[in-house]
């Protein structure tokens, strides 16, 4: 489910089953993104990329979806793991400049 | 071996003193960056360096001064500090200018202003 406030959005799954993070970005003129998690303590890393050429691109676990339309992005990770529980951030780029992070999305995956 | 490195993790100090967040990066990347992170974990950049020279530079107060020493090191200066300034700060590096998709992130320092 989600919390509102000042708490993150948080999705919450069953380990093995999939997942599905949510982003809408702001600037229809950004031509790249960015799947960033960052875990509790740590640094943001880079997980995987999209530019705007495209409307998905797989990784090992994970797809990023693109849809121009309605700014929208998606990071789904397949048969979610206890390690992929984290905080997960979009990131949009416009020509190179001007990289604006997302909110953030916290995943918890329940045993 | 840390491939980026940040002093000191924690930081808890009062309004008005000053300030300095170090950060090193062992590989051998040319540019550096500055995050905040603030206790919403919203990240925002703040500044970049690439060959010495500041290339990066968004809607920052002035009393934020970033300093590279060399290509290995980028550090942070904060003077006047004020509550607002309460954050994770949050050092990075990539080998090239706007090369977002191998930026390495440094553990993050937590500065708490009282």
């Amino acid at each position: 489910g989600e919390s509102v406030g000042l708490h993150l959005p948080t999705l919450s799954v069953q380990e093995g089953d999939n997942s599905i993070i949510n982003c809408a970005y702001s600037n229809s003129a950004s031509d790249y993104f960015i799947w960033y998690k960052q875990e509790s303590g740590k640094g943001p890393q880079f997980i995987i990329d999209i530019r705007s050429n495209m409307d998905k691109r797989q990784g090992q676990r994970v797809t990023v979806l693109l849809n121009k339309t309605v700014k929208h992005l998606s990071l789904q990770i397949a048969a979610t793991q206890p390690g992929d529980s984290a905080v997960y951030f979009c990131a949009e780029n416009m020509n190179g400049q001007n990289f604006v992070f997302g909110p953030g999305t916290r995943l918890s995956v329940l045993p | 071996d840390t491939a980026v490195s940040q002093t000191p993790k924690y930081l808890v100090t009062q309004m008005g003193n000053d300030k300095s967040i170090k950060c090193e990066q062992n590989l051998g990347h040319d540019t550096m960056y500055w995050y905040k992170q603030d206790s919403k974990k919203f990240l925002k950049i703040m500044f970049s360096y690439n060959n010495k020279e500041l290339i990066i530079n968004e809607t920052v107060p002035n009393r934020f001064s970033p300093k590279s020493p060399d290509k290995a090191h980028l550090n942070l200066h904060i003077n006047s500090l004020e509550l607002g300034d309460s954050a994770v700060y949050f050092c990075a590096s990539s080998q090239e200018r706007g090369a977002w998709y191998e930026q390495y992130f440094g553990p993050g320092t937590r500065l708490t202003v009282t």
